[in-house]
């Protein structure tokens, strides 16, 4: 089946500590997100590649940063995790276009000690 | 700053009730509305999607879009407690979606 998958689907990192989370799809989508999601908020979009194009929110901090090396895969680097970026991670793709929904990953859980 | 608000309840109902979902959103040019449903610790599944004014009926679920008022709401009939979960009303304006806290829905057998 076509899908989104994120690797892990838990991750502990130390204070400090490089982390790098992985998305993969197969549904051939040309866009693909991230989102942050805290204990009862709204996911946050962190920033979407729209093809290879890079378009980062205003407010996200330096620290994250993403790679998108081809269509299938994404990756968000968090340089150094402190205790705030404890969150669940959410990848998501949507095809171009009006109106298009999001297709989501299972989402990674990131602890931060 | 584009913002999408929900009353985060929790909202509980008897099994079998309709549960009344409510959403504003501050950006009058935005162009599709979204509801998913998010179960604890699992990500958001989309349920409905709406674009014009007016009502759009898809099973048990009916979504409502007015947006002069700019809002958008999501009706539950027949309320079962697998419905049980956070629905999170999206904004979506060109490839740049904006999602609400969620309201917990709680469906009481």
């Amino acid at each position: 089946d076509a899908m989104v998958i994120q690797n892990p689907r838990y991750q502990v990192t130390q204070f400090g500590k490089p982390v790098t989370l992985s998305c993969s799809q197969t549904l051939n989508h040309n866009v693909m997100y991230w989102y942050q999601q805290k204990s009862s908020q709204a996911p946050k979009l962190l920033f979407h590649y729209y093809d290879k194009d890079f378009n980062n929110e205003a407010d996200t901090p330096d620290n994250f940063q993403s790679r998108r090396p081809n269509t299938s895969f994404c990756f968000l680097d968090i340089r150094s995790p402190g205790l705030g970026d404890a969150a669940m991670y959410l990848c998501a793709t949507s095809t171009s276009g009006f109106n298009e929904k999001l297709f989501f990953g299972s989402g990674t859980q990131l602890s931060v000690l | 700053q584009k913002e999408v608000e929900q009353n985060s309840g929790p909202l509980s109902v008897p099994e079998g009730a309709i549960a009344s979902l409510n959403c504003t959103y501050s950006d009058r040019g935005s162009q599709s509305f979204f509801w998913y449903r998010q179960y604890s610790g699992k990500s958001p599944e989309l349920i409905m999607f709406i674009y014009s004014n007016g009502d759009k009926e898809d099973g048990r679920f009916t979504a409502q879009l007015n947006k002069a008022s700019q809002y958008v709401s999501l009706l539950i009939r027949d309320s079962q407690p697998s419905d049980s979960a956070t629905y999170l009303c999206a904004v979506d304006d060109n490839n740049d979606m904006r999602f609400g806290a969620g309201t917990r829905l709680t469906v009481k057998p």
